[in-house]
């Protein structure tokens, strides 16, 4: 079975402050998501990667960055967090791109930001 | 863009029929279905391909209409534990890798 692991479950933090959300998988999956979930929202892709060291914009990366250094990893970066950032986020893996084979999801980490 | 699903919400009692439907306007190489409990993670259903096809296990199933872009998810004689959130992810025809998911619908199923 694919598992994907969030480094933290919750997670609070100031507004300003530098944020790090850690995600790791352990199927050898090329390619990588960062989602954000919000209600009457659903799932808002912000970033994802297809290969190590390549990442490319979703559709709300405004206000985030990411880092994939090694192929079982994929960093979420809030630069200097806000408050509208609040928010539900998932990572997910999966073998294939193009939507060809299923998404495997983290358990997400509710980030706060006061 | 999002693809738009309805009904967002629906409450049933067990053993009746749902169906969710899930509309893009753009043309779609791929549908996926994923149900989400709360406080748990997506989980993956089904997955359906250009090419008009139909696929299901147990009692969920699910149709493809590319001409249409769209796709409808259905649940006969529910159980009460298919209660959750249903998302419906769209994959473009050409271009991005990604994955573009639907707001949700929620379903609950009483006894």
């Amino acid at each position: 079975d694919v598992k994907v692991t969030q480094s933290s479950r919750y997670l609070v933090k100031r507004t300003g402050e530098k944020v790090f959300l850690e995600c790791v998988q352990d199927m050898d999956h090329e390619n990588m998501f960062w989602y954000r979930q919000d209600p009457g929202l659903g799932l808002r892709l912000i970033y994802f990667s297809y290969d190590v060291k390549m990442k490319e914009k979703g559709d709300i990366p405004e206000g985030y960055s990411v880092s994939r250094e090694k192929k079982e990893r994929f960093s979420l970066i809030l630069e200097s967090a806000s408050t509208n950032q609040t928010s539900m986020y998932l990572c997910a893996s999966s073998l294939l791109g193009g939507g060809h084979s299923p998404l495997h999801f983290g358990n997400g980490t509710r980030l706060t930001v006061t | 863009q999002q693809p738009v699903q309805s009904p967002q919400a629906v409450i049933l009692r067990e053993g009746e029929d749902a169906v969710i439907n899930c509309s893009s306007s753009k043309a779609l190489y791929s549908v996926h279905w994923y149900r989400q409990k709360h406080g748990e993670a997506p989980i993956f259903l089904m997955i359906l391909l250009k090419g008009g096809e139909q696929k299901g296990h147990d009692k969920i199933s699910a149709s493809f209409n590319e001409k249409k872009q769209q796709s409808s998810l259905y649940l006969t004689a529910s159980q009460l534990s298919y209660s959750g959130t249903y998302f419906c992810g769209t994959g473009p025809l050409s271009g991005a890798q990604k994955l573009v998911f639907g707001q949700g619908t929620r379903l609950t199923i009483n006894p």
